[in-house]
This record gives C-alpha cells, sequence and structure tokens, in this order.
C-alpha cells in the first residue's frame, strides 16, 4: 500500500515553542490531507482536514490560530503547534488519501508524539 | 455517518479465534464497513473492508448479515502480536470525507 511519513516522531519543547510536523505521501500525490490527535487510551479525533493549494478546514473545537496547516504541495501538508502548553502533549497522526485510487483507502502516518514541558 | 458501537475491550488466549461484533443500525445503502488496526504509538492500519456477505483476506474475515445492522471481524488463530485497538467505521468515503473513528475495541492476546 501508498506510504505516509511524518516528522519527527517524537519531540519534545519548552511551554511557549512552536513546533512543526510534516506529513509527507511518499509515493503518491494527494490532494486531500487529515490531521488527527490521540490523547492516551482515546480514540483518534479528527483535527482538521488540509486541501492542496487552499485553506485548510478545522473542526469545531479546533483553533485554526493556534494549529497552523500548511499543504504547500500534492505530497507535502505541515502542521505547527503555536505557543504549545503541556495541554498540547499528545500523539498527532496525519493521513492521506490518493484521489486517483478508486478504493478511496485512507492512509496514516505514523504518528509524532509531542510532549510540551 | 452511522453510529458505531463495539465492545470497549476483549481477552483472547494465542491460538484462539476472535471475533468482535459491530452494531451499525442507521448504516445507509451507500455506506462500506471498514475496519482498522492501531498499535500502540502507531497510526491505524486498514485491514478489510466489506459491503455485504462476506470478505476474507490473509489477515481476517468479515462477516456482514443481509441487514447490514451489523459485521463481525474475525481474527483466527491470533497471536501475542495481534494486541492492538481495532476501530469498526461505517461510511462512504471519498474525496474530502476523511475516517471517523468511534471508541475501538481494546484486544488482548495472553500467552
Amino acid at each position: 500500500g501508498a506510504v505516509v511519513s511524518q516528522h519527527p516522531s517524537r519531540v519534545i519543547c519548552k511551554s511557549g515553542t512552536s513546533v512543526k510536523i510534516e506529513c509527507r505521501s511518499l509515493d503518491f500525490q494527494a490532494t486531500t490531507m487529515f490531521w488527527y490527535r490521540q490523547f492516551p487510551k482515546q480514540s483518534l479525533m479528527l483535527m482538521a482536514t488540509s486541501n492542496e493549494g487552499s485553506k485548510a478546514t478545522y473542526e469545531q473545537g479546533v483553533e485554526k490560530d493556534k494549529f497552523l496547516i500548511n499543504h504547500a504541495s500534492l505530497t507535502l501538508s505541515t502542521l505547527t503547534v503555536t505557543s504549545a502548553h503541556p495541554e498540547d502533549s499528545s500523539f498527532y497522526i496525519c493521513s492521506a488519501r490518493d484521489t486517483s485510487d478508486p478504493y478511496n483507502e485512507q492512509f496514516f502516518g505514523p504518528g509524532t508524539r509531542l510532549t510540551v514541558l | 455517518l452511522a453510529k458505531t458501537t463495539q465492545p470497549i475491550s476483549m481477552d483472547s488466549y494465542e491460538g484462539q479465534e476472535v471475533n468482535i461484533t459491530c452494531s451499525h443500525n442507521n448504516i445507509a445503502t451507500n455506506d462500506y464497513i471498514t475496519w482498522y488496526q492501531q498499535f500502540p504509538s502507531q497510526g491505524p492500519r486498514f485491514i478489510i473492508q466489506g459491503y455485504k456477505t462476506k470478505v476474507t483476506n490473509e489477515v481476517a474475515s468479515l462477516f456482514i448479515p443481509a441487514d447490514r445492522k451489523s459485521s463481525t471481524l474475525s481474527l483466527p488463530r491470533v497471536s501475542l502480536s495481534d494486541t492492538a485497538v481495532y476501530y469498526c467505521l461505517v461510511g462512504f468515503y471519498s474525496g474530502n470525507t476523511p475516517l471517523v473513528f468511534g471508541k475501538g475495541t481494546r484486544l488482548s492476546v495472553i500467552a
């Protein structure tokens, strides 16, 4: 199947700093990418849908000024957590769909563990 | 999107067959049933998808009754490495429509 990568896999930062997470589709073009957040022992929660060349669509309750999403190309989307605080510590997972895939499968990255001290 | 209900957790011994049932009473005509597996600190992985009757692949089988209001994921002869969370998703996903995850079933396989 198609491969989605994320970088970094793990990051620790101080409170108040900003952190950027990259999501890449390695062997396919993804018009749409999705960002999820997962707290311990909980399910994945959709944060936003990222469309190449246009503004991201955020889910209710997700602050767009805090979680900046840029989908500049068909293979790259970035999530920047601005002014991170300890409550932002979570597992962030990106996902992408190959729009040419007739089965519409959604592929997931390995996740990025963010710890804010 | 159809609401899904599945057991919160299940335990099984190695070598046994595990069946996880998912209820989705308000499934729509165009909806597919998809199961994902997630290991700790990893992204979810697609297991199987079906529309009706039975689907089988190298990993699992999916049984869907005629009324499609439920489905059962069957894992044959589980091993310790099958310990994971299993999510049942029901919907017609394409283009910009993201997968929406419920609580999932935490399967623990013990020796």
